[in-house]
């Protein structure tokens, strides 16, 4: 069973427009959340990060947000450029603990 | 600034056939592992090694067997390979065990016919 899961494979978006890039988990231990971005033929590189004891973190156009009574994250982009075209892989950890990534939602932004 | 290589990048194997996925980082990170990436499954840990002279299974370990050959090295083999272990592996590491932030290789395609 899956304890992270990415329920859209994809979405497209409007250039300049926001996208948002959702993830849902299962276990109540999980305390650091993590989101990657990969580009076709290369590996995964980090993109931002948040801890539980948060509920948002930015970066420049990226902001993730935490809802933890609702074991949800989401991934805001604004505005979308299309280099961020990409996979987008949600992962979540807790202390002492392997990575768990979920299965990746392939984002495409439209000029 | 190369970070972390893998070789090959594709490889074609006949069932039963054996090979070893190469790594190795110049970031001198403690940390090191090895992901399998299937559609829809994400990616899925097959061994880590959290310091030199260590390892250990991940979630899906069955078919592999690795050794950390040094503190930049860390391999990946396959002795009987299956067409189920037909994927694309990265490679990865980090400055400490679990360190949150992986750096990842570009990968290597592989089929198993």
């Amino acid at each position: 069973d899956q304890q992270v899961k990415q329920n859209s494979p994809s979405l497209s978006v409007q250039e300049g427009r926001i996208s948002i890039l959702n993830c849902d988990y299962t276990n109540s231990m999980f305390d650091y959340f993590l989101w990657y971005k990969k580009y076709p033929a290369e590996g995964p590189t980090f993109l931002i990060s948040i801890s539980s004891i948060k509920d948002k973190n930015e970066d420049g156009r990226f902001t993730v947000f935490l809802n933890k009574s609702a074991k949800h994250l989401s991934l805001h982009i604004v505005p979308s450029q299309p280099g961020d075209s990409a996979v987008y892989f949600c992962a979540a950890k807790n202390a002492g603990n392997m990575l768990t990534f979920g299965g990746g939602t392939r984002l495409m932004v439209k000029p | 600034n190369a970070g972390v290589t893998q070789t090959p990048k594709f490889q074609v194997l006949k069932t039963g056939q054996s090979m070893t996925l190469q790594c190795a980082q110049d970031m001198n990170h403690n940390s090191m592992y090895w992901y399998r990436q299937d559609p829809g499954m994400g990616l899925r840990l097959i061994y880590y090694s959290a310091s030199e002279g260590t390892t250990d299974k991940g979630e899906v370990p069955n078919g592999y067997n690795v050794s950390r050959l040094n503190k930049r090295e860390f391999s990946l083999r396959l002795e009987s390979a299956a067409p189920s272990q037909t994927s694309v592996y990265f490679c990865a590491s980090s400055e400490r065990g679990w360190g949150e932030k992986l750096f990842f290789g570009s990968g290597t395609q592989l089929s198993v016919l």
